[in-house]
């Protein structure tokens, strides 16, 4: 079946570490994102890629580091910079919205939730 | 800048009620789409549905439908004799395109509502 898998479900870092959270998919989609959530709060873009090789910033990127090596992997790494990582993270993929182009909607990972200890 | 308000933060129904989840949302851009998706306590987002701005036909499927005005910003989702599966925390989201041209968007997401359906 295809979808998107994130990995680890539950991840703990301790103070001044660097974390990578893997996201894999195999619907062959351009385009990937991570989105962070807080409790209460909607998600909110922290990176994307809409091609191999590239990304950009999302709303807040800061603390967060990305890499596009294959289609494929959007790993995310959350670096000591991030001061408040403590949330649950989600990665999403899609296609392009064209004319005439439907099932555009992005496809979302189970998540990781990231706990400092 | 995009803006989606859901002003009900939760919602606590009994089993067979119905019960309609408020969104309104704020662009300045004429094509866009408006997106519901369901977050169960697994934490994943299902997709629900996608609405562009051209289309305001009210949409039903089975005991879900949607609500889309554009006169008041509005795109609202009615679950009717609701059940507690339906129970989760349920997003609106309105696109916004990253870049010219190359058809992708992301997503700005309201703050969700939580729907509690008991027995």
């Amino acid at each position: 079946d295809g979808g998107i898998t994130q990995s680890p479900k539950y991840l703990f870092r301790k103070e001044g570490q660097n974390v990578t959270l893997s996201c894999e998919q195999n619907l062959n989609h351009d385009a990937m994102y991570w989105y962070r959530q807080d409790p209460g709060q909607g998600l909110r873009l922290i990176y994307y890629s809409q091609i191999v090789n590239d990304f950009q910033k999302g709303d807040i990127a800061e603390g967060y580091s990305v890499s596009r090596e294959k289609k494929e992997s959007f790993p995310l790494t959350v670096t000591s910079a991030q001061k408040n990582p403590t949330a649950f993270y989600l990665c999403a993929s899609s296609i392009p919205h064209t004319r005439g182009t439907r099932d555009t909607e992005a496809f979302f990972g189970q998540g990781t939730r990231l706990t400092v200890v | 800048a995009q803006k989606v308000t859901q002003a009900q933060t939760e919602i606590s129904v009994v089993e067979k009620e119905d019960v309609t989840l408020d969104c309104v949302y704020e662009t300045r851009d004429t094509t866009y789409y408006l997106f519901w998706y369901k977050q169960p306590p697994s934490g994943e987002l299902v997709f629900l549905i996608r609405r562009n701005s051209f289309d305001e036909q009210n949409e039903i499927s089975g005991r879900y439908s949607w609500n889309f005005q554009k006169s008041t910003s509005s795109f609202n989702f009615t679950i009717t004799a609701s059940q507690v599966v339906d129970s989760a925390v349920y997003f609106c989201a309105l696109s916004e395109p990253l870049s010219m041209n190359t058809g992708f968007q992301k997503l700005v997401f309201g703050t969700g509502t939580r729907l509690l359906v008991s027995p």
